[in-house]
């Protein structure tokens, strides 16, 4: 399995307080992404990377920045957390190609008061 | 563009009947679908994938889905349903947008499994 580390695994904040959220991976893959899993929306892609300081946004990327200094490392950002942001977080990491699938982490619940 | 539709947002059967989870997916170029499970409190899981080899695939814990490029669907079966089957299913199809890789996932379908 893909080694898809997130942290923290679970997080209580105050609305208006910044959060970042940490992804490693350890398996040298190219594109990594961001989501967010809300009841009834399945998974939504927040910002994406397909490279080292190569990122994009996705459907639901306002109030969220990413950075990506190395290959392992993804970081998302809430500048200003607000309670509409209280979800679980998703990291997933893959080749890029076609027929490449997704390694997931465990998740990250975040509860913004 | 691309997207995908999960005709069902839950499902309920019996263990040992069969499992039928819909998905029609709409993309403008050939792409690869793929389906996903999650349990309770966990990560995704990749079920099977279809990447234009053989239209039925099979997957993991009985699992198996057909391509369907006339009816644009990827529905997925089992024959008979187990109690550790109840979970969260994903479709999601996968293809380049602007030269990157953008995977798109349906809403989900919640698989209840009764005894």
């Amino acid at each position: 399995d893909a080694g898809i580390t997130q942290s923290p695994r679970h997080k209580v904040t105050e609305t208006g307080t910044p959060v970042t959220l940490r992804c490693h991976q350890t398996e040298n893959h190219r594109y990594m992404y961001w989501y967010r899993q809300d009841p009834g929306h399945g998974l939504r892609l927040i910002h994406y990377s397909y490279g080292v300081k190569d990122t994009d946004k996705g459907e639901v990327s306002d109030g969220y920045s990413v950075s990506r200094s190395k290959t392992e490392d993804f970081l998302l950002t809430l500048e200003s957390a607000t309670s509409s942001q209280t979800s679980v977080y998703f990291c997933a990491t893959g080749q890029g190609a076609q027929i490449g699938e997704l390694f997931f982490g465990e998740g990250s619940r975040l509860t913004v008061l | 563009a691309q997207s995908v539709t999960q005709l069902d947002s839950h499902v309920s059967v019996s263990e040992g009947t069969p499992v039928l989870l819909r998905c029609n997916y709409s993309s403008s170029y050939s792409p690869s679908l793929f389906w996903y499970v999650q349990h309770p409190n966990k990560g995704l899981q990749l079920l099977l994938k279809y990447t234009s080899a053989a239209t039925l695939v099979k997957g993991i814990n009985g699992f198996e889905a057909e391509f369907k490029k006339s009816e644009t669907s990827f529905h997925l079966t089992k024959p008979s349903a187990h109690m550790s089957d109840a979970a969260e299913y994903f479709c999601v199809v996968s293809g380049s947008s602007g030269g990157s890789y953008i995977p798109t996932f349906g809403r989900g379908t919640s698989l209840i499994v009764h005894p």
